[in-house]
């Protein structure tokens, strides 16, 4: 079965500055996703990052960039220039491909989540 | 239209009370979940829904009833619930199951008195 961990549960970071959290995965698959999600107190899901695992170019929406870490199983997300509005609780999560070993049984696996607090 | 609505945003109920919550889609998306979230924890998977009908149910209790009348249209019945089912109930959907992309609701923050 796939894990994902997130070790820190808490960050915090000064406004405009930068700031990674960090996420690993354990899974025996070979081809896979891993997303990074935002959850603030509105409480929605809002996809941040998708990284498919067979691309081996770290995706990067705006400020938002991951180094992903294949052999590692690492999944890092860096937020640049942090701004008040990504004070959030963030979660890695892990899906596999469709189909496979998996079939008819793919999930999303989220890790336990770091909250992310800006300072002014 | 990329919005997955829910339905209500709050509710309160007894534990004798028979209550639903509703989740609706309208981009064309083959597959809807229920997830379940704690205060502090990561959503849990509840039940997935695929062309309408029941794909996975993650042993949910019995005072849990899903029901996807139509491919846009998710509910999940509640009857009999425990103080511990409080929690924020969140619906996805995602253009057939196994895709990766998932569209999340904002949720139904139900309390169990």
């Amino acid at each position: 079965a796939q894990t994902v961990t997130q070790s820190q549960p808490e960050m915090s970071v000064q406004e405009a500055e930068t700031v990674t959290l960090s996420c690993t995965y354990d899974t025996s698959e070979s081809d896979y996703y891993l997303f990074w999600y935002k959850q603030p107190p509105s409480r929605q899901m809002i996809l941040v990052i998708r990284q498919e695992a067979y691309k081996q170019q770290n995706a990067t929406e705006n400020r938002f960039s991951v180094n992903f870490q294949k052999a590692a199983k690492s999944f890092s997300l860096k937020i640049s220039d942090s701004q008040l509005g990504d004070a959030a609780m963030y979660f890695c999560a892990y899906h596999p491909t469709r189909g496979g070993p998996n079939f008819g049984n793919e999930k999303l696996t989220f890790g336990t989540g770091t909250r992310l607090t800006i300072i002014p | 239209d990329t919005e997955v609505t829910q339905t209500p945003k709050h509710l309160v109920m007894g534990m004798t009370n028979k209550k639903s919550l509703k989740c609706e889609q309208h981009m064309g998306h083959r597959a809807m979940y229920w997830y379940k979230q704690k205060a502090k924890k990561p959503p849990e998977l509840m039940f997935v829904y695929s062309y309408e009908k029941l794909s996975i149910n993650e042993s949910v209790p019995s005072r849990f009833s899903p029901e996807c009348p139509n491919s846009s249209l998710l509910n999940l019945h509640l009857h009999a619930l425990q103080p511990e089912d409080s929690a924020l109930y969140l619906c996805a959907s995602s253009q057939a199951q196994g895709r990766e992309k998932l569209f999340f609701g904002s949720g139904t923050q139900l309390s169990v008195l």
